[in-house]
């Protein structure tokens, strides 16, 4: 069941600078993409989504991005800071279940 | 006040025990999913209720048994464990789209 695709397993910023994750995919029933993140220990957190009648979604220092056409979804981080340093997952969820096909994560380590 | 809890937070037990793991939410959510995440990462869904009717039964052995006894509570038992059931359990709750799920902090069961 490889759905979906989030290819690097490790990305390595400076703080300031912008983290790029990025996720494919390939079931075209998704209509609503989602990034989760997650500490050590602890379960993965909300942190930004995006529907499918969309391209882009802002919060704050988090930006997501959709290209349907392409079947990629990715993130932005800018600026980075230490404390985003986490594993990030994307999340896909299509149909009415509510049911979420998750990557199977980048670790983004934020040096000082 | 912790939203989605779960306990324990560790299992250490024998091959062929049952054990079982408690979730409940504070949310007033209506759906309520378990988790598993293996040691290859991957966060695959096994069941979800949604007002304590099963709504998702993923390929998952029938030694694995929901029970939700009202909307707010969802326990996963598992009888007869076997070692390639070691892994990190998650309970997770949502409401109605866009919002994601909010997930506990993770039960890490471990079979010796």
């Amino acid at each position: 069941d490889q759905q979906v695709k989030q290819n690097s397993p490790s990305l390595s910023v400076q703080e300031g600078r912008i983290s790029i994750l990025n996720c494919d995919y390939t079931n075209s029933m998704f209509d609503y993409f989602l990034w989760y993140k997650k500490y050590p220990a602890e379960g993965p957190t909300f942190l930004i989504s995006i529907s499918s009648i969309k391209d882009k979604n802002e919060d704050g220092r988090f930006t997501v991005f959709l290209n349907k056409s392409a079947k990629h979804l990715s993130l932005h981080i800018v600026p980075s800071q230490p404390g985003d340093s986490a594993v990030y997952f994307c999340a896909f969820s299509g149909g009415s279940n509510y049911k979420l096909t998750f990557g199977k994560g980048t670790l983004l380590t934020v040096n000082p | 006040d912790t939203a989605v809890s779960q306990t324990p937070k560790y299992l250490v037990t024998q091959m062929g025990n049952d054990k079982s793991i408690k979730c409940e939410q504070n949310l007033g959510h209506d759906t309520m999913y378990w988790y598993k995440q293996d040691s290859k990462k991957f966060l695959k869904i096994m069941f979800s209720y949604n007002n304590k009717e099963l709504i998702i039964n993923e390929t998952v052995p029938n030694r694995f048994s929901p029970k939700s006894p009202d909307k707010a509570h969802l326990n996963l038992h598992i009888n007869s464990l076997e070692l390639g059931d070691s892994a990190v359990y998650f309970c997770a709750s949502s409401q109605e789209r866009p919002y994601g799920y909010t997930f506990g902090s993770g039960t890490r069961l471990t079979v010796v």
